[in-house]
C-alpha cells in the first residue's frame, strides 16, 4: 500500500489491547477537534470529534479526551482489532467561520493478531 | 466508500506541465475542500469552496488554482509543475462548510512529476 509518511511515530499493540494515541495541538484558539483514520491507499475517514467545551466524548469503541490546559488530545481505542491498523491524525480548527482544518503529523497504529 | 469521487486516480507528468484534478462531492454536499498530502509535509489544507464561492485558503501556491462549478464538482489546477509537487491530492466534501461540518474524503489522486 501507499506510505503516508516514512517517519511517523508508530504504536504497536496486540489484538485485544487498548490503544492510546496522543496529539499535541498548537493553536489556543482552536475550538473543534477531530480524529481521522487513514488506511493504506485510502483517504482519511472521520472517527470522532469533540468541542472545546467538553473534555471527553465516547463513540463506539473509541473515546476522545481533550486537555485544553496543556493543549493535548488523545484517542483511546478499546479492544483493538487488526482492522484498526492505520495512520491516525488529529485535526483542529478555530471555532468561528468556515472550517479550516490543521492536521497533525499522524501516528501509525500496528495491531498484531 | 465515502461517496466522493476523484479522477484521475494516478497522474504522471513532467516538470513545467499543467494538470487538472477533478472532484465530485457527495450528493447534496455544497462544500469542497482540497488537501495535499506529501511525505515531508503531511496533510495540508489548500482551499475550501462552498456553493461555488471560495471560503477559505490555506497553504496554496500561486501556481495552483481551483474552482467549483454550478453542478458543485470542483477542479484543482496545478501549473508550472515542479518535482516537489509530487504528492497525493485529496478532496473532501461536507454539507455546511461550517466549523462542525464532517468532511468526507475521496480516494485521492496520486500526482508524480518527473
Amino acid at each position: 500500500g501507499e506510505s503516508v509518511g516514512l517517519h511517523l511515530p508508530t504504536l504497536s499493540v496486540q489484538e485485544g489491547d487498548n490503544s492510546i494515541i496522543n496529539c499535541a495541538y498548537s493553536n489556543s484558539a482552536s475550538d473543534y477537534f477531530i480524529w481521522y483514520k487513514q488506511e493504506s491507499g485510502k483517504g482519511p475517514q472521520f472517527i470522532i470529534d469533540i468541542r472545546s467545551n467538553m473534555d471527553k466524548r465516547q463513540g463506539q469503541r473509541v473515546t476522545v479526551l481533550l486537555n485544553k490546559t496543556v493543549k493535548h488530545l488523545s484517542l483511546q481505542i478499546a479492544a483493538t482489532q487488526p482492522g484498526d491498523s492505520a495512520v491516525y491524525f488529529c485535526a483542529e480548527t478555530e471555532g468561528t467561520g468556515f472550517q479550516k482544518l490543521v492536521f497533525g503529523t499522524g501516528t501509525r497504529l500496528l495491531v498484531s493478531p | 466508500d465515502s461517496g466522493v469521487t476523484q479522477t484521475p486516480k494516478h497522474l504522471i507528468t513532467a516538470t513545467g506541465q499543467r494538470v487538472t484534478l477533478r472532484c465530485s462531492p457527495r450528493s447534496g454536499d455544497l462544500s469542497v475542500y482540497w488537501y495535499q498530502q506529501s511525505l515531508d509535509q503531511g496533510l495540508q489544507f489548500l482551499i475550501h469552496y462552498y456553493n461555488g464561492e471560495e471560503r477559505a485558503k490555506g497553504n496554496i501556491l500561486e501556481r495552483f488554482s481551483a474552482q467549483q462549478f454550478p453542478d458543485l464538482h470542483s477542479e484543482l489546477n496545478l501549473s508550472s509543475l515542479e518535482l516537489g509537487d509530487s504528492a497525493l491530492y485529496f478532496c473532501a466534501s461536507g454539507v455546511t462548510g461550517q466549523v462542525e461540518d464532517t468532511q468526507y474524503f475521496g480516494p485521492g489522486t496520486r500526482l508524480t512529476v518527473l
